[in-house]
């Protein structure tokens, strides 16, 4: 059974710092792994996608990786800001369309 | 354009009472997701509805709990005789159809059984 989980469950840093969120998965065979955003009230938003066969993927100051033999994921953020502050999840999806998710990272940017 | 919507935003009930969410996917979106979202825990499938197709129904926790779909449009969840343990965020998604990985979500609906 696929288990996904994120390490820390809640994050503080002063802005402008570096940062990393993990993600780790139990079964390897996974046909893509997700990067999703959640602010209160307004529901989730995709960040990136990194498909099975791929490494890492890029958008702006995100870049996320894929390690599929070792079941883990890492989110870098660069250089945070304020408006980054709000609960990263992250989802593999298996050969059908469902997607096992984490429980969120909470990340608070302090100004 | 408009977005995934949810409505109610808000919703509290007394245990035992039936509630009926409502989610309207983005227009042409073939694929729809219902999920629920208990406080500090990830998102859980509930059910799956892809075009004229059976529904993946496989998440649904009880039989208290089922959903509808109207063509490809509109979709409600009503969760039968609430328990206190429904209590949740529930969430809908709608995707461009099969092949499409990316998924669109609502704002959600925060029920709340007393």
């Amino acid at each position: 059974k696929q288990e996904v989980t994120q390490i820390p469950a809640a994050l503080s840093v002063p802005e402008g710092e570096n940062l990393v969120l993990n993600c780790s998965f139990t079964d390897s065979a996974i046909y893509n792994l997700q990067w999703f955003r959640q602010d209160p009230g307004k529901g989730l938003t995709s960040l990136l996608l990194i498909q099975s066969s791929q490494r890492e993927q890029t958008s702006g100051r995100l870049n996320a990786s894929l390690d599929k033999s070792s079941g883990r994921s890492t989110l870098y953020i660069a250089a945070s800001q304020p408006g980054d502050s709000a609960t990263y999840l992250c989802a593999v999806r298996r050969s059908n369309y469902q997607l096992i998710w984490g429980a969120g990272t909470k990340l608070i940017i302090k100004p | 354009g408009a977005g995934v919507s949810q409505s109610p935003s808000n919703k509290v009930t007394e245990k035992g009472k039936d509630v009926e969410l409502r989610c309207d996917p983005i227009s042409g979106h073939t694929a729809l997701y219902w999920y629920r979202q208990r406080l500090g825990q990830g998102l859980e499938f509930l059910i799956y509805f892809q075009g004229n197709s059976a529904p993946d129904k496989s998440g649904l926790p009880s039989d208290r709990f089922s959903a509808e779909r109207t063509g490809e449009s509109v979709s409600t969840l009503t969760i039968q005789r609430t328990q206190q343990e429904d209590s949740a965020v529930y969430l809908c998604a709608s995707s461009p159809g099969t092949g499409s990985d990316t998924q669109y979500f609502g704002p959600g609906t925060r029920l709340t059984v007393l």
